[in-house]
């Protein structure tokens, strides 16, 4: 099946530093979405993405998917304390709504 | 709008009992998903449904899980017998249609001693 390769596993960052992750996949998606997740909640939709090469902002994140279509990558600019949390990026492939997560980037922002 | 609702938040059961989770998706969302987030794991889903019909199951241990959504709104998961692997959180995410965004539940905590 589909595996999606994220790193860093964790991350430890003093508030206004901006912040990279990204996620590699072992096949061609079609769409990758990044999610964040706080503790006792369900992840929540920050980002999607549909087209090879398309970067998209929402607020001070910015994401990409690669032009490979098997990587994607998250920018968060300024780092505040609300910002902690564990990021998923998520793809589907060619045929198939089903999504594959990645294991998480867990960010924590030192005041 | 009210989110997806799930029940109960938190489980603590024995292995080879039985535990069932509840969701209720958002309003006029045909297509609702239950998944396996497994500490430190992103989620895996379990079971696809799209209104009262199941769409993709392939990932569900059907020896000991089984799911229902009989009128095409609230959902059902079972587990039967419990096994200690089957200790994580329980997502149910709903969404309009297959392809649409996937709105997430809180989840259902469940561990297995």
């Amino acid at each position: 099946g589909q595996q999606l390769n994220q790193s860093p596993q964790s991350m430890f960052i003093q508030e206004g530093e901006d912040v990279s992750m990204n996620c590699t996949s072992s096949s061609i998606f079609n769409t990758w979405l990044w999610y964040k997740q706080d503790p006792g909640e369900g992840p929540v939709l920050l980002i999607a993405l549909y087209k090879a090469g398309e970067l998209t902002s929402n607020g001070r994140l910015t994401a990409q998917f690669g032009i490979t279509r098997k990587d994607s990558f998250l920018n968060i600019s300024a780092s505040i304390p609300s910002d902690v949390g564990i990021y998923f990026c998520a793809g589907s492939g060619a045929g198939s709504y089903q999504l594959t997560f990645g294991k998480g980037t867990k960010l924590s922002v030192i005041p | 709008e009210a989110g997806v609702a799930q029940s109960p938040r938190y489980k603590i059961i024995e292995k080879r009992q039985s535990v069932a989770f509840w969701c209720n998706p958002i309003s006029g969302h045909a297509t609702l998903y239950w998944y396996q987030q497994i500490l430190g794991q992103g989620p895996k889903l379990l079971i696809q449904f799209q209104n009262n019909g199941v769409v993709d199951d392939s990932q569900l241990p059907k020896d000991r899980f089984s799911a229902e959504r009989l009128k095409g709104v609230d959902s059902t998961l079972k587990i039967q017998p419990a096994k200690l692997e089957d200790s994580a959180v329980y997502l149910c995410a709903s969404s309009l249609d297959p392809g649409g965004r996937q709105y997430f539940g809180p989840g259902t905590r469940l561990t297995v001693t």
